[in-house]
């Protein structure tokens, strides 16, 4: 089974500082996916970033980090120059059971909830 | 990305009605999914399917049923809705984006059964 870990219920930022939200992931997999997702007040769900667990390289999406490290099992998310907008939950997943015709399932944390300090 | 439309928003209804959670995509994506949040909480997957005439319960046990017989198109239905119904649902598709499958969500229903 997979299991996401979010340690930080709240974080506090002031704006135009990075902020780096923690994510520990637990698998058995060999191949698997994390994903950062964003849920403002409003309920949606917005696709910030992927990492492979093959990719070498850490992913990057403008102001958005992933810093990934493997033996650690961490995939933590890293937020550059932070502005007001970015106040939300943030919720870090999983890819879990790849069962049949290409499906997968997402395993979440509870998510961290980042607010910005003007 | 994905073009994932909800509706309604935001429903409030007695206990004991049926109601239809809406849930369209434009994108022609074949794996479609809803999930159950509570407030501040995770989400957990409640239904899934593969592509039409597909459907599977998710990991988090629910009265709800799903239906799939558009590619476009998955509705949830509850026959009888409780108090213990009242939650945020997403749907949710998925489709290849470079070299990982990503889902996308749609932005959510949420209801309150009184």
């Amino acid at each position: 089974a997979q299991k996401i870990t979010q340690t930080q219920p709240g974080m506090f930022v002031q704006e135009k500082e990075a902020v780096t939200l923690d994510c520990t992931y637990d698998t058995s997999d060999q191949s698997y996916g994390l994903f950062w997702y964003k849920q403002p007040s409003s309920g949606e769900m917005i696709f910030l970033i992927y990492q492979g667990s093959y990719d070498e390289q850490n992913a990057t999406e403008g102001r958005y980090s992933l810093n990934f490290q493997k033996a650690r099992k961490s995939a933590n998310l890293v937020i550059s120059a932070s502005q007001l907008g970015d106040s939300a939950m943030y919720f870090c997943a999983m890819r879990g059971i790849y069962s049949g015709a290409g499906s997968y399932q997402l395993t979440f944390g509870k998510g961290t909830k980042l607010s910005v300090i003007p | 990305e994905a073009d994932i439309y909800q509706t309604p928003r935001y429903l409030v209804i007695g206990t004991g009605k049926k109601i239809t959670l809406e849930c369209s995509q434009t994108m022609g994506h074949d794996k479609m999914y809803w999930y159950q949040q509570d407030p501040g909480m995770e989400l957990h997957l409640i239904h899934y399917s593969y592509g039409v005439n597909s459907t599977e319960k998710g990991d988090l046990s629910s009265e709800s049923t799903v239906s799939r017989i558009r590619t476009e198109h998955f509705p949830l239905t509850l026959e009888s809705a409780r108090p213990s119904h009242t939650s945020q649902y997403l749907c949710a598709s998925s489709g290849i984006t470079g070299l990982q499958e990503t889902q996308y969500f749609g932005p959510g229903t949420r209801l309150l059964v009184l």
